[in-house]
């Protein structure tokens, strides 16, 4: 059974432009979410989705976006993108909300310079 | 408000010791769920345990162990005769009720030296 594959890998980008990122859960999951982490910051929640529908959303401002497709794949998409965007973004996805546990992938960094 | 604190930074040990990861959460919700997730150099997280807040029961997987008690809202875990492969930042995290959204631990930093 494929694990959480998310894409690219690896990301370098400028200042003031903006990026998407994938992520496909594992076959049956209908729920993605998406984190950010940096050292200054660690781990924070950035969206969720299920069943195509953004159920919950953390601290982040408007440039943070996010949709989930009807195959249950994400992208995460962030405009303008500034210095301190650089991190690296992990997806996860869950059978079910609650008790079941969440599987990640192996992360997005995104670098801005 | 929920939040987890992780309050060891980084813990060194020499391999075949024994180490405990501390963990202390706190919410007001009466059912809720406690993970501890390993993240090694990759930067996967890998999920490693879960505990439900209505099983206080511990138990032993291996060489990993945890003691959860709500009575301090801690959820240590314990990893016995520690290897040179278990080094890698573990985090411990916190998931509501009918939420997909975990809450985690600032995270541990273990080496094991040989």
């Amino acid at each position: 059974k494929a694990g959480v594959t998310q894409t690219p890998r690896y990301l370098i980008k400028t200042r003031g432009q903006q990026v998407t990122l994938s992520c496909s859960p594992i076959s049956g999951h209908r729920s993605v979410s998406w984190y950010q982490q940096t050292p200054g910051q660690g781990l924070q929640f950035l969206f969720e989705y299920f069943s195509e529908t953004q159920r919950n959303k953390g601290n982040f401002p408007g440039r943070f976006s996010g949709r989930q497709f009807s195959n249950s794949r994400s992208e995460m998409n962030v405009s303008t993108l500034e210095l301190g965007d650089s991190a690296l973004y992990l997806c996860a996805s869950s059978l079910a909300a609650g008790t079941t546990e969440a599987f990640f992938g192996q992360g997005t960094r995104l670098t801005v310079v | 408000a929920q939040k987890v604190t992780q309050a060891q930074t980084e813990i060194s040990v020499v391999e075949k010791e024994d180490v405990t990861l501390d963990c202390v959460y706190e919410t007001r919700d009466t059912t809720y769920y406690l993970f501890w997730y390993k993240q090694p150099p990759s930067g996967e997280l890998v999920f490693l345990i879960r505990r439900n807040s209505f099983d206080e029961q511990n138990e032993i997987s291996g060489r990993y162990s945890w003691n959860f008690q709500k009575s301090t809202s801690s959820f240590n875990f314990t990893i016995t005769a520690s290897q040179v492969v278990d080094s890698a930042v573990y985090f411990c995290a916190l998931r509501m009720d009918s939420s997909y959204k975990l809450i985690f631990g600032s995270g541990t930093r273990l080496l094991v030296r040989p």
